[in-house]
């Protein structure tokens, strides 16, 4: 079975700095899909960024960016230029390729920014 | 404007009391997800509906039933809630491939 663990249960970072959040997985799958979505407060869970496993470059989107090992299994996010806004849960998940919707996610990590 | 929603957003049962709550979307997309998320831990898929067919979790319990009546609509049917069915309830939806759009979810509450 796949597992998505994210060691991480809080992190905090001041506004305008970077900040990166951990994620390993264990698959023996060889077409798998990687994401990070947030979920702030009362509000529903958006999709931050999405890496396809066969694709060696690291995806990015605006402030944020991914850093995938394969080999080592692990999908650390990155966040620059925080913002108030990014506070909220952080989850990694994980997706079969063939099953792209039915998402493993990790435990979550709870990020604060500090003005 | 919200794109998938979920009604009601707060619902409080009595233990055993029969419950559903609803999903409705108005992006077209023809897979249908509902996630449980208990306090502090990671959703949890409990099935899925593509098109008109019906996929359970395999350790989904019985006591959860769905509904997807047509492409707009699904529902999740708690038959007997207990203690322990209190929780965040998602809906989701993608086309096959496709990105993931959530509900704001419901929270369930069971006395």
């Amino acid at each position: 079975a796949q597992t998505v663990t994210q060691s991480q249960p809080e992190m905090s970072v001041q506004e305008a700095e970077t900040v990166t959040l951990s994620c390993t997985y264990d698959t023996s799958e060889s077409d798998y899909y990687l994401f990070w979505y947030k979920q702030p407060p009362s509000r529903q869970m958006i999709l931050v960024i999405r890496q396809e496993a066969y694709k060696q470059q690291n995806a990015t989107e605006n402030r944020f960016s991914v850093n995938f090992q394969k080999a080592a299994k692990s999908f650390s996010l990155k966040i620059s230029d925080s913002q108030l806004g990014d506070a909220a849960m952080y989850f990694c998940a994980y997706a079969v390729g063939t099953s792209y919707g039915k998402l493993t996610f990790g435990q979550g990590t709870i990020l604060t920014v500090h003005p | 404007d919200a794109m998938v929603i979920q009604n009601p957003r707060y619902q409080v049962t009595q233990f055993g009391k029969p419950v559903t709550l609803s999903c409705s979307q108005t992006l077209n997309h023809n897979v249908m997800y509902w996630y449980q998320q208990k306090s502090s831990q990671a959703p949890k898929l409990l099935f899925h509906y593509y098109d008109k067919d019906f996929n359970n979790e395999a350790d989904t319990p019985d006591n959860f039933q769905s509904r997807r009546p047509n492409t707009s609509f699904c529902f999740l049917d708690i038959r007997s809630p207990g203690l322990g069915d209190a929780a965040m309830y998602l809906c989701a939806t993608s086309r096959a491939t496709g990105e993931l759009f959530f509900g704001e979810g419901s929270r369930l509450t069971v006395l």
